[in-house]
């Protein structure tokens, strides 16, 4: 299976702090994505980082890809109540299939 | 709105009802998926259509089936479910291309109750 895993499970921090989030996966993959999730919604993709990358940035969002390690990390920076949220790591892998899989997830609570 | 509508939103049914789940882009996308969401689980990729081609996920019951009758609609007809079947149900759409490359822009979910 290609799904990633997401670290840690959960994660509460004060508003203004910054949060990392990390995944890791299992095999070789084109590119990572990062979604996030609403209590009960459906998910809303954040930023997509290519095998080829090391690092990309969106506004208070910073995605790392260590290819070498099979891992990405997420860092929201500055971090509000509203960034409360359930955080996945997704990724396509080699194979030339277009089927996306996920981890876990990491619920984020942001306290004000 | 994210340009993925799912209908309904909420459903209740019983194990000998038969129902189904309706999704609809207007994003201009080839490519419509079928995501099963149970509590402290991944999301399960259940069902995929690619330019028009289905690809099905082996391990998914047959009591699920899905039907795609041009490339904005995607359906999911349920029948004859099991209590363990009660999930959010996520429709999503993205742009064809091998390998992936695109964001997914997913629907709002459909919340199923099967009692």
């Amino acid at each position: 299976s290609q799904q990633g895993e997401e670290d840690p499970q959960a994660l509460s921090i004060q508003e203004g702090e910054n949060a990392t989030m990390n995944c890791s996966y299992k095999t070789s993959i084109n590119n990572l994505q990062w979604y996030r999730q609403n209590s009960g919604r459906g998910l809303v993709h954040l930023i997509l980082i290519r095998s080829n990358e090391r690092e990309k940035h969106s506004g208070r969002l910073r995605v790392t890809l260590d290819t070498s390690k099979k891992s990405s990390s997420l860092l929201i920076t500055a971090s509000r109540a509203a960034d409360t949220a359930s955080y996945f790591c997704a990724s396509h892998d080699q194979t030339g299939a277009n089927n996306l899989f996920f981890g876990t997830g990491t619920r984020l609570t942001v306290i004000p | 709105e994210t340009g993925v509508t799912q209908t309904p939103r909420h459903l209740v049914m019983g194990m000998t009802n038969k129902k189904s789940l309706k999704c609809e882009q207007h994003l201009g996308h080839n490519a419509m998926y079928w995501y099963k969401q149970s509590a402290k689980k991944p999301l399960e990729l259940m069902f995929v259509y690619s330019l028009e081609e289905r690809v099905e996920n082996n391990s998914v019951p047959s009591r699920f089936s899905p039907e795609c009758p041009n490339s904005s609609h995607l359906f999911l007809h349920l029948h004859t479910l099991q209590p363990e079947d009660s999930a959010l149900y996520l429709c999503a759409s993205s742009p064809y291309q091998r390998g992936g490359g695109y964001g997914y822009t997913f629907g709002s979910g459909t919340r199923l109750t099967v009692v």
